[in-house]
């Protein structure tokens, strides 16, 4: 079965530059999703098809996948994007999500 | 706007069974894809099933397989999840996650926890 690494932490200065990996696979040629999940909060859809945004996502988030690894970019980071960010693929009708990295913001 | 809004938590004992239901506004069933994804408490987010339009057909995560049935009223729009023979393990927060244009789970409900406890 399909595997997704991810690191269990990241950390980030207020305003500047985080960014998550989930490794897989030739996980390139797949389309990668992310999601945030708040503490005692259900996910939401941050990224969707590697680098597209949702509606209502601010501009600050964006994706990219290439070889055997996606990034979920948070630029001038927030204190509210103090988070667990998993990343999700689909294959063979299979949901695949990555174990999640904690992103705190200092 | 989609929105889901899920049952509320249950407490059961092993070997029994649990449903617990999803309902939503915003769109319909027949135009959307509805999924279950659980949590265990401290853990990450595991597929458990759901509507593939591609396959026209309930897939199962293996794990579940034999344990889970996933049914919809399109008439109320609401879905349900019945998990049969829960063992402790099974205590975790269920979350409906819907399917609306591509395989990414759009929006999700508030989720439901799910306590198996003797």
């Amino acid at each position: 079965s399909y595997e997704l690494t991810q690191p269990p932490s990241v950390s980030v200065a207020l305003g500047q530059t985080a960014r998550v990996s989930c490794g897989g696979k030739n996980i390139g040629g797949r389309n990668v999703h992310w999601y945030q999940q708040k503490p005692g909060q259900a996910p939401v859809l941050v990224i969707y098809r590697d680098d597209n945004r949702p509606s209502g996502i601010p501009g600050r988030f964006s994706g990219s996948d290439s070889g055997n690894t996606a990034i979920l970019t948070i630029s001038r980071a927030q204190a509210e994007d103090e988070a667990v960010y998993y990343c999700q693929v689909w294959e063979s009708s299979n949901y695949v999500f990555g174990p999640g990295t904690t992103v705190t913001v200092l | 706007q989609v929105h889901l809004v899920q049952s509320g938590a249950e407490v059961k004992k092993p070997g029994a069974s649990v449903t617990v239901s999803c309902k939503v506004s915003g769109t319909t069933l027949t135009r959307s894809s509805m999924h279950w994804v659980r949590q265990v408490p401290g853990k990450g987010l595991e597929w458990v099933g759901g509507f593939e339009p591609e396959d026209d057909e309930t897939v199962y995560a293996p794990n579940f397989k034999g344990r889970v049935t996933m049914t919809e009223d399109t008439s109320t729009d609401t879905a349900y999840m019945e998990m049969r023979r829960l063992i402790s393990e099974d205590t975790a927060m269920y979350y409906c996650a819907i399917r609306l244009l591509g395989q990414w789970f759009d929006s999700w409900g508030q989720g439901t926890l799910v306590i198996v406890s003797s």
